[in-house]
C-alpha cells in the first residue's frame, strides 16, 4: 500500500517558468512533509519542509503548499533553472516516526 | 563531519553470494535507516535503528536479509544468499529525532549487482 504518490514520474518545463511537482498521501497521521533532491551517484537531499499546522513554507525559489483537507502536497520552483533538473522525492512521516517517499518525479528544465 | 558514508559504492556479486554493505551515520545522530531504491518502488524503507536498537523492520523483503548496529557508528547490512532481484541501490540515513524539521541526512548510496 503506497501512502504517498506521486502520480507523474516526469515533468518538462521551459526554464525561467514555473514547476510544479504533485504528492498525494493517505495516511491522515501524518505530520510533517518534505521534498528531496536527488542527483544521479548521489544520496537524496533535504530541500524544503512543512509540518501540518502550516499550509505553505517558502525558500528561496521553492515553495511547498499543504493541503490537509485534500492530502495533497506540491513544490513549486520559480523560475525553474536547468540545474533544477534531477529526481523530486516527496516523503511523509509522524514525529519521531520513520519517513515514507513517494516513488520521484523527474523534472526536466529546457533552456 | 564528513557526511554518512557507505562503503563499498558499487558491489557486483553472483548469486548465492553473501553481500555486506556498510555505513557510518553522522557523529550524534540517534537514528539510523536503511532504504533500497528501485525503478518501481522508488525509496523503500528496509529497516530503522534508535540508538543502536531495531525499531521496524517490517520492510526488510525476506530472512534473506538481516541488519545490525552494534554501536552508535556503525551499521551493516546484510543478504545471503543475494539474488538478481536484490539488484538496487541501497541508502543509509542518519537522523536526529527521527527527521524531525530537517529529515534524514543520506549517504552516496552503494549500487548493487547481482548476476
Amino acid at each position: 500500500d503506497q501512502q504517498v504518490k506521486q502520480n507523474s514520474p516526469s515533468l518538462s518545463v521551459q526554464e525561467g517558468r514555473i514547476s510544479i511537482l504533485n504528492c498525494d498521501y493517505t495516511n491522515s497521521m501524518f505530520d510533517y512533509f518534505l521534498w528531496y533532491k536527488k542527483y544521479p551517484a548521489e544520496g537524496p537531499t533535504f530541500l524544503i519542509s512543512i509540518s501540518s499546522i502550516k499550509d505553505k513554507n517558502e525558500d528561496g525559489r521553492f515553495t511547498v503548499f499543504l493541503n490537509k483537507s485534500a492530502k495533497h502536497l506540491s513544490l513549486h520552483i520559480v523560475p525553474s533553472q536547468p540545474g533544477d533538473s534531477t529526481v523530486y522525492f516527496c516523503a511523509a512521516g509522524e514525529y519521531g516516526n520513520k519517513l515514507v517517499f513517494g516513488a520521484g518525479t523527474i523534472l526536466r528544465v529546457k533552456s | 563531519d564528513a557526511g554518512v558514508i557507505q562503503s563499498p559504492r558499487h558491489e557486483v556479486t553472483e548469486m548465492g553470494q553473501e553481500v555486506t554493505l556498510r555505513c557510518k551515520p553522522i557523529s550524534g545522530h540517534d537514528y539510523l535507516f536503511w532504504y533500497r531504491q528501485t525503478m518501481m518502488r522508488g525509496l523503500e524503507l528496509l529497516i530503522y535503528f534508535n540508538n543502536n536498537v531495531p525499531i521496524d523492520d517490517s520492510g526488510m523483503p525476506e530472512d534473506r536479509f538481516s541488519a545490525k548496529m552494534p554501536n552508535a557508528s556503525f551499521s551493516t547490512l546484510k543478504i545471503q544468499p543475494s539474488e538478481p532481484r536484490d539488484s538496487a541501490v541501497y541508502f543509509c540515513a542518519s537522523s536526529f529525532r527521527a527527521g524531525f524539521n530537517y529529515g534524514y541526512t543520506f549517504g552516496s548510496g552503494t549500487r548493487l549487482t547481482v548476476v
